[in-house]
């Protein structure tokens, strides 16, 4: 089964870029989406089709899927970006999550 | 605007089977490219796709459960319900729906061209004698 690799936790500063991987063979391939889940909510989809932002999400994030690894990227990172990220494909018709990432604002 | 609503038992004993209800508005299960998915999360660990259903009655199943799982949908009572058998304590979780919409063009449907808009509050089931 098709498998998606994310790092367990990444840190940036206020103000900084973020950036959180997500890995798979030929990832590039297909559409990832990426979602923010906050503590104590339910996931919120930040970004789809690789790049497109749904209605209401900042602009300062933005997402990039190339070769075997998809990437979001959150530019002047705020506290309230603090969250768990999980990226999201499609193989085969099945949905495939990654296992998380941990964003801590410093 | 599209809300979905889970509900469901809290506990449910091992061997049981847990029976989940989605009930949603601002969507319609009759309409073309609308699709509405399960997602589990056990506590303080990764979310987990379980099942979804399309508005031309198309079921998909996650491979690792696929034998444990129904779902089903009453487009009249705009509900989708999830059937999982045999439940055991590693199934505690935090169960999700969510709206999964394709994209539909020249009677042509892509379900993975967008992402899950809108997702339910969840709600948690305990697995426990």
């Amino acid at each position: 089964s098709y498998e998606l690799t994310q790092p367990p936790s990444v840190s940036v500063s206020p103000g900084q870029t973020a950036n959180v991987t997500c890995s798979g063979h030929k990832l590039g391939d297909k559409f990832a989406c990426w979602y923010q889940q906050k503590p104590g909510q339910s996931p919120v989809l930040v970004i789809y089709q690789d790049n497109k932002r749904p209605s209401g999400i900042p602009e300062r994030f933005s997402g990039s899927n190339s070769g075997n690894t998809a990437t979001l990227t959150i530019s002047g990172t705020q506290a309230m970006d603090e969250a768990d990220y999980y990226c999201q494909v499609w193989d085969s018709s099945n949905v495939v999550f990654g296992g998380g990432t941990k964003l801590t604002v410093l | 605007q599209i809300t979905l609503k889970e509900s469901g038992p809290t506990l449910v004993k091992p061997t049981q089977t847990l029976t989940l209800t989605c009930t949603f508005s601002g969507l319609s299960l009759n309409t073309t490219g609308v699709g509405v998915g399960w997602i589990r999360q056990p506590p303080g660990k990764a979310l987990e796709w379980l099942a979804l259903i399309y508005w031309d009655d198309d079921e998909r199943y996650s491979p690792s459960l696929k034998t444990r799982l129904t779902i089903t949908k009453d487009t009249s009572k705009s509900q989708v319900v999830l059937k999982m058998t045999n439940m055991d304590p590693v199934d505690t979780a935090t169960y999700y729906c969510a709206h999964s919409p394709s994209h539909c063009t020249n009677g042509v449907c892509l379900i993975y061209y967008y992402g899950m808009d809108v997702w339910g509050q969840g709600t948690t089931v305990t697995v426990s004698s």
